[in-house]
């Protein structure tokens, strides 16, 4: 039961590299969700997409890019790392159907560091 | 605006007594759900208890219950028999319907220690 698998799990980063966290889910979830929790706080969501091929930006998209080719896959790309992207950033998936139950299933998370 | 507000950032509770955390939300919509979740300093997500906006009855799972009070728009999760292990963040969440479909919207947490 793999559910949604994160890699990689610990990474740093110099200023201005530039990284994909992947992200992968075998629960076949047509809703896939990417968030990053800075230290002390909630979560705040990047992107999401609905399903393969529509991707939508969230509330703090600035600095990623995201693309879904397959209902698997939903890797976050890092263009020009910051100091201020610092965080650790979350995968999630959701079944949106009939019943509106379902909550977001989470991956274990990716520690990143900017330095 | 905040959609999600969970007013207490942290919370302290003898073992084995019950606790209240808060959430109110705002929503314009007529069908929502409301999630909690916990996070242990391990850093997972570890989804608790659902409420959906048309459930009568307040939702249960084992030591977990949810005080749903619509007209208050408001939330708040029940532990009984507090466990040291319960300590950790909780997480109150909101799914709504946009355009594009739905999206989840988190509140800032509530860090819960339980002593024993």
């Amino acid at each position: 039961n793999a559910g949604v698998t994160q890699t990689p799990k610990f990474r740093i980063l110099k200023i201005g590299q530039s990284m994909t966290l992947q992200c992968t889910q075998d629960m076949n979830h047509n809703y896939m969700y990417w968030y990053r929790q800075d230290p002390g706080m909630g979560l705040k969501l990047i992107y999401y997409s609905v399903g393969a091929g529509i991707t939508d930006k969230g509330e703090v998209p600035n600095g990623y890019n995201v693309s879904r080719s397959t209902t698997e896959d939903f890797p976050l790309r890092l263009e020009l790392a910051a100091p201020s992207q610092t965080s650790v950033y979350f995968c999630a998936s959701s079944y949106s159907g009939a019943e509106d139950n379902q909550p977001q299933h989470f991956g274990d998370g990716t520690r990143l560091s900017i330095l | 605006a905040q959609k999600i507000t969970q007013t207490q950032p942290g919370m302290f509770v003898q073992e084995k007594e019950a606790v209240t955390l808060d959430c109110t939300y705002d929503t314009s919509d007529q069908s929502y759900g409301l999630f909690w979740y916990k996070q242990p300093s391990s850093g997972e997500m570890i989804f608790l208890i659902y409420q959906g906006s048309y459930d009568e009855q307040n939702a249960t799972e084992g030591r977990y219950s949810l005080n749903f009070q619509k007209a208050r728009k408001s939330a708040n999760l029940v532990i009984s028999a507090s466990q040291l292990g319960d300590s950790a963040m909780y997480f109150c969440a909101m799914r709504e319907v946009n355009n594009y479909g739905q999206n989840f919207v988190f509140g800032p947490g509530t860090r819960l220690s339980v002593l024993p």
